[in-house]
């Protein structure tokens, strides 16, 4: 069964910096393009940054570039998000998404289990 | 970036119910468009992928047209399990995008 579970959100002031992982099972991850998005307490949903199967590609949201970096370790199964320069607006559930397939420009099938992140003084 | 819009905004529906609501964008997206469910408290869930295709698992009540701009999603006949809110979402152009969501609660 595929399973993803995001882990490392907490309260952080303004900002500051907090690392987030997403650990994989019951795939292999290196042969797939994975995804973070988030969601605001009671909104929808925001695509944040991509990644592809072997990290030569990656995009991101204009919102979060130049503070946040995606990046992955294939060998331990794991997708990660470090996020600088917190501000407020980044409060959000955050959510790791596998893509069906290893290029960017492609469908996500399965969702993980978020962890919140909330950035206040 | 593309703007996705969705219609109506929320509904009210009986066990039963046929219910349609539709996605729009902003530019033509050929038929990169998928379709999430989304319950209280839980991930989001893929149902549709380009436009139509049926993700595995999920109950063939659901079902997803349209190509270019606009977009449909279909449940047949409404199910519990099915009050949820609805996401589109564009996979053609980067910055990936959402629509604001259809929430579907019992009448």
């Amino acid at each position: 069964e595929v399973q993803l579970a995001a882990s490392g959100g907490g309260l952080v002031q303004p900002g500051r910096s907090l690392r987030l992982s997403c650990a994989a099972s019951g795939f292999t991850l290196d042969d797939r393009a994975m995804h973070w998005v988030r969601q605001p307490p009671g909104k929808g949903l925001e695509w944040v940054a991509g990644i592809s199967w072997i990290g030569d590609r990656i995009v991101y949201a204009d919102s979060v570039k130049g503070r946040f970096t995606i990046s992955r370790d294939n060998a331990k199964n794991s997708l990660y998000l470090q996020m600088n320069s917190l501000k407020t607006d980044d409060t959000a559930l955050y959510y790791c998404a596998k893509a069906y397939c290893s290029s960017l420009n492609c469908h996500f099938d399965y969702w993980g289990r978020g962890t919140l992140v909330t950035v206040s003084s | 970036d593309i703007q996705m819009t969705q219609s109506p905004s929320s509904l009210s529906a009986s066990v039963g119910d046929r219910v349609t609501f539709t996605c729009r964008a902003s530019q033509g997206i050929t038929n990169y468009l998928a379709w999430f469910q989304q319950k209280p408290g839980r991930a989001p869930k893929s149902l549709i992928y380009a436009a139509s295709s049926l993700q595995s698992g999920v109950p063939s009540r659901f079902s997803g047209s349209g190509s270019g701009t606009d977009f449909t999603l279909t449940i047949s006949s409404l199910q519990p399990e099915d009050f949820a809110t609805y996401y589109c979402q564009q996979y053609d152009t980067y910055p990936f995008t959402f629509g604001p969501g259809t929430k579907v609660d019992i009448k």
